[in-house]
């Protein structure tokens, strides 16, 4: 199982941040959690939120009213939305598995992350 | 501050044997598995350890977990200057329904 995160590497503030996680060697309908974890500079990680191949999610409290993270299966890939950026969601943001079968947590594997920049 | 406490640092000889503490409360460790991920400089954290104790396929011996009541524990025996790195644990918050991570520790080979 391999997973790849992609999408704009800046963005403005006020804006929504949308990044996408493809999945290979695995059928995301065929089950697990997949997640998305950041991590701002020289800081540690924070888990935003995971996604169940049925749909069913859970957020970060502190980031629930701004984010929302979708699956579709038809294009094996999950996608991550957080709205009104700020300076402060600058990190490396990352998409992971759950390799545990109805386990929000532990992650494995990691995508390579991708820097997003909130900046104008 | 995270839900849990880490050590910011912990360094050790060579050969040596050193253990990274991973502090939290019922509501997260004390009923739930713990893992243990390690971040290399410049990439992506990578899972050590989960379910407390049980290595992930291709982890040296070298490393282990355990957990008693709210506190888990990382140990890394026979260090290499390759062991340097940032590690973190996480688990489940039952209270939050939120996966909670450590601030992380970072392991200094001397």
């Amino acid at each position: 199982v391999q997973v790849q995160e992609s999408g704009p590497g800046l963005v403005k503030p006020s804006e929504t941040l949308s990044l996408t996680c493809t999945v290979s060697g695995y059928s995301i309908s065929s089950g697990y959690y997949w997640g998305w974890i950041r991590q701002s500079p020289g800081k540690g990680l924070e888990w935003i939120g995971s996604i169940y191949h049925s749909g069913s999610t859970y957020y970060n409290p502190s980031l629930r009213s701004r984010v929302s993270v979708s699956v579709d299966t038809s294009k094996n890939q999950f996608s991550l939305k957080l709205s009104s950026v700020t300076a402060a969601d600058t990190a490396v943001y990352y998409c992971a598995r759950s390799p545990k079968g109805g386990y929000v947590i532990p992650f494995d594997p990691w995508g390579q992350g991708t820097l997003v920049t909130v900046s104008s | 501050q995270s839900v849990l406490t880490q050590p910011p640092s912990v360094s050790a000889a060579p050969g040596q044997k050193v253990t990274i503490s991973c502090s939290g409360s019922s509501s997260n460790i004390g009923n739930n598995y713990v893992s243990w991920y390690q971040q290399l400089p410049g990439t992506a954290p990578k899972l050590l350890i989960y379910d407390n104790d049980k290595r992930l396929s291709g982890i040296p011996d070298r490393f282990s977990g355990s957990k008693s009541g709210t506190s888990a524990t990382l140990g890394i025996t026979g260090l290499q200057t390759g062991d340097e790195a940032d590690y973190y644990c996480g688990t489940w918050d039952s209270s939050l329904s939120a996966g909670v991570f450590g601030g992380g520790t970072r392991l200094t080979v001397l």
